[in-house]
């Protein structure tokens, strides 16, 4: 069955830069996205952007210029930095497994269907 | 990007009762619509994939449906496990989008 666990440092000041990481247990890494969300407390989710085996990546723009992903695949692990952190980073991160493709296309129809625990991050001074 | 917009944000039911959702997304989408439920302190879980396909495991008083720009998760009976919080998001484009959820209450 396949797991994900995250972990990473839940309190970070502001400037700083907030780094998370993802491990993929019982599973393969290949032919998925991988993907970050946060939720602000009481709010919505937000897609933060993907990540697939080969390092293509996708960002949010609403975020692109502080965020970096990067995989490695002999761990199967994702990891998630963003820079420059404020109190509106404040939020609970989530890594979750999106759409599948293949080396020439994606699934037609594909949704996120294996998510992390979940990582309080906290942005204070 | 793709604004997705639900409602009502909140509700109160009873235990027996029929529940209807709405998410209404800010173009047409086809039938590129998810819905997950989320629960205090866990992650999402997927419940409708594709607008009205049923994720494994999933009970059958959950159903989805809609196309375009309007969709429906419908609960046929409440059960006291099915008090959360129910979003949307669209698979159709990138950025992929969420609605800001739906939290249904015990009246």
């Amino acid at each position: 069955q396949v797991q994900l666990q995250q972990w990473g440092a839940g309190l970070l000041k502001p400037s700083e830069t907030l780094s998370l990481t993802c491990a993929v247990y019982g599973g393969s890494f290949s032919g998925y996205y991988w993907t970050w969300i946060r939720q602000p407390p009481g709010k919505g989710l937000e897609w933060i952007g993907e990540i697939n085996h080969s390092g293509s990546t996708n960002y949010n723009p609403s975020l692109k210029s502080r965020v970096t992903m990067s995989g490695d695949t002999s761990k199967n692990q994702l990891s998630l930095k963003l820079s420059s952190v404020t109190a509106a980073d404040t939020a609970v991160y989530y890594c979750a497994r999106g759409r599948y493709c293949s080396t020439t296309s994606c699934n037609t129809y594909w949704y996120f269907d294996l998510w992390g625990r979940g990582t309080l991050v906290t942005v204070s001074s | 990007d793709i604004q997705m917009t639900q409602s009502p944000s909140s509700l109160s039911a009873s235990v027996g009762d029929r529940v209807t959702i709405t998410c209404r997304a800010s173009q047409s989408i086809s039938e590129y619509l998810n819905w997950y439920q989320q629960k205090p302190g866990e992650a999402p879980k997927l419940l409708i994939y594709a607008a009205s396909n049923l994720q494994s495991g999933v009970p059958s008083r959950f159903s989805g449906s809609g196309f375009g720009t309007d969709f429906t998760l419908t609960i046929s009976s409440l059960q006291p496990e099915d008090f959360a919080t129910y979003c949307c998001q669209q698979s159709y484009t990138t950025p992929w989008t969420f609605g800001q959820g739906t939290k249904v209450e015990i009246k």
